[in-house]
């Protein structure tokens, strides 16, 4: 089993939708969790952290889910720009960072 | 303006022939990484830094070595490159380590022929 699980997608969506993106994580000690929005290899960017409580930044919320461990983020009323790759991101061990392989998200007009 | 530099950018060599990847951040930052990004495996960590003198393996450091002796440079080197080692490389910096916000620089495309 991967570390981090994604669906790699890809998500294709018309303008205005909502659409969800699942992660899962084998490492039950892991701390912290974030979203990562990557554009066409282009260097992967920060999209949110995600906490405990549940944290929602305009369009998008993020969600973890400890005891199933998973992590969520949701993407309502979805613009062209948003079509990306999302990186799921999970800490390891001391230092190390595992990143899911990314799901790929087309908004269509 | 605040940013990881890498060069180079795109690179093609040789099996065999050493090469340096470097990776420069301007903003203080303690903690650095190195990844790699293959199609259907995501990126992967290869080596981190948690600061100077101070390197660790990632996931995949085989067949890669790094050095820190400043704060702001964090070099990658392939002594003997094999065209396994064709990927797309990634340096990373963060203020305070792994639990925080990594900055990326803009890749380096490596062909190993």
């Amino acid at each position: 089993r991967k570390e981090v699980e994604q669906d790699p997608g890809p998500f294709n969506v018309p303008e205005g939708a909502t659409v969800a993106f699942n992660c899962t994580y084998s490492n039950s000690a892991s701390q912290s969790f974030f979203w990562y929005r990557q554009d066409c290899r282009k260097e992967p960017k920060l999209l949110m952290s995600v906490y405990s409580s549940g944290n929602e930044d305009g369009r998008f919320t993020a969600q973890l889910n400890r005891a199933s461990q998973y992590i969520s983020l949701l993407i309502r009323d979805s613009k062209l720009s948003d079509s990306a790759t999302y990186l799921c991101v999970v800490n390891g061990n001391t230092g190390k960072l595992i990143f899911g392989q990314g799901t790929t998200l087309q908004v269509k007009p | 303006e605040a940013q990881v530099t890498q060069n180079p950018r795109y690179l093609i060599t040789v099996t065999g022939k050493k090469l340096t990847v470097t990776c420069s951040q301007n903003m203080n930052h303690e903690y650095m990484s190195w990844y790699r990004q293959d199609p259907g495996l995501g990126l992967r960590q290869i080596y981190y830094s948690m600061n100077v003198e101070v390197t660790d393996k990632g996931d995949v450091p085989e067949g890669y070595k790094v050095s820190r002796k400043e704060k702001r440079n964090f070099p990658l080197i392939l002594e003997s490159p094999s065209p396994n080692q064709t990927s797309l490389y990634f340096c990373a910096s963060s203020p305070l380590g792994f639990s925080y916000e990594q900055y990326f620089g803009p890749g380096t495309r490596l062909t190993v022929t």
